[in-house]
């Protein structure tokens, strides 16, 4: 069974731009979880969906969003983008199944902002 | 809120012998998981092991065996018979019962030196 891929890997873009990581779970998962990791603040928790809804939130700004497809495919989007929006993003996902499913993460997006 | 501590920035062990990784949290519930998982320079997060808190028997998975202190709110790694392989970013992590979101330590670097 194929993993969670995310696209694309890499990714450099200037300071206002905008930008958007897509994430693609493994068959059958349902939930989708985006993390954001940077030396200084580690991984924090941005969004998860569940069935095309956004069931939890981190504490980021509104230039944050998120969107789930009926595939459970999701993308991720940060607009005006700041100097310290450089990290890798994460995704992970699940089943879920109550409470015993297991989170598994793509290789991640790393995004550099000049 | 629910915090994770992980006093050890850095760790050392050398190949073949046993090492052991700290973890401290912090939450008011009584439902809840824990995980440690393995970030290898460049590549993707994995599971290492997984403990549920209703569970007083330590989980183990190979090698790689957990002290669950449930009063004391500790959840240390042990890894034995250290390999090359091993050497990573470890992150402890905690879920909420029914929750999806992960809470993050900083992470602690294990080198093993052959």
């Amino acid at each position: 069974k194929a993993g969670v891929t995310q696209t694309p890997r890499y990714l450099i873009k200037t300071r206002g731009q905008q930008v958007t990581l897509s994430c693609s779970p493994i068959s059958g998962h349902r939930s989708v979880s985006w993390y954001q990791q940077t030396p200084g603040q580690g991984l924090q928790f941005l969004f998860e969906y569940f069935s095309e809804t956004q069931r939890n939130k981190g504490n980021f700004p509104g230039r944050f969003s998120g969107r789930q497809f009926s595939n459970s495919r999701s993308e991720m989007n940060v607009s005006t983008l700041e100097l310290g929006d450089s990290a890798l993003y994460l995704c992970a996902s699940s089943i879920p199944s109550g409470n015993t499913d297991t989170q598994y993460f793509g290789p991640g997006t790393r995004l550099t902002v000049l | 809120a629910q915090t994770v501590t992980q006093s050890q920035p850095e760790m050392s062990v050398q190949e073949a012998e046993t090492v052991t990784l700290s973890c401290t949290y912090d939450t008011s519930e009584s439902d809840y998981y824990l995980f440690w998982y393995k970030q290898p320079p460049s590549r993707q997060m994995i599971l290492v092991i997984r403990q549920e808190a209703y569970k007083q028997q330590n989980a183990t998975e190979n090698r790689f065996s957990v002290n669950f202190q449930k009063a004391a709110k500790s959840f240390s790694l042990k890894i034995s018979d250290s390999q090359l392989g091993d050497a990573a970013m470890y992150f402890c992590a905690y879920r909420k019962g029914g929750s999806e979101k992960l809470v993050f330590g900083k992470g602690t670097k294990l080198t093993v030196n052959p």
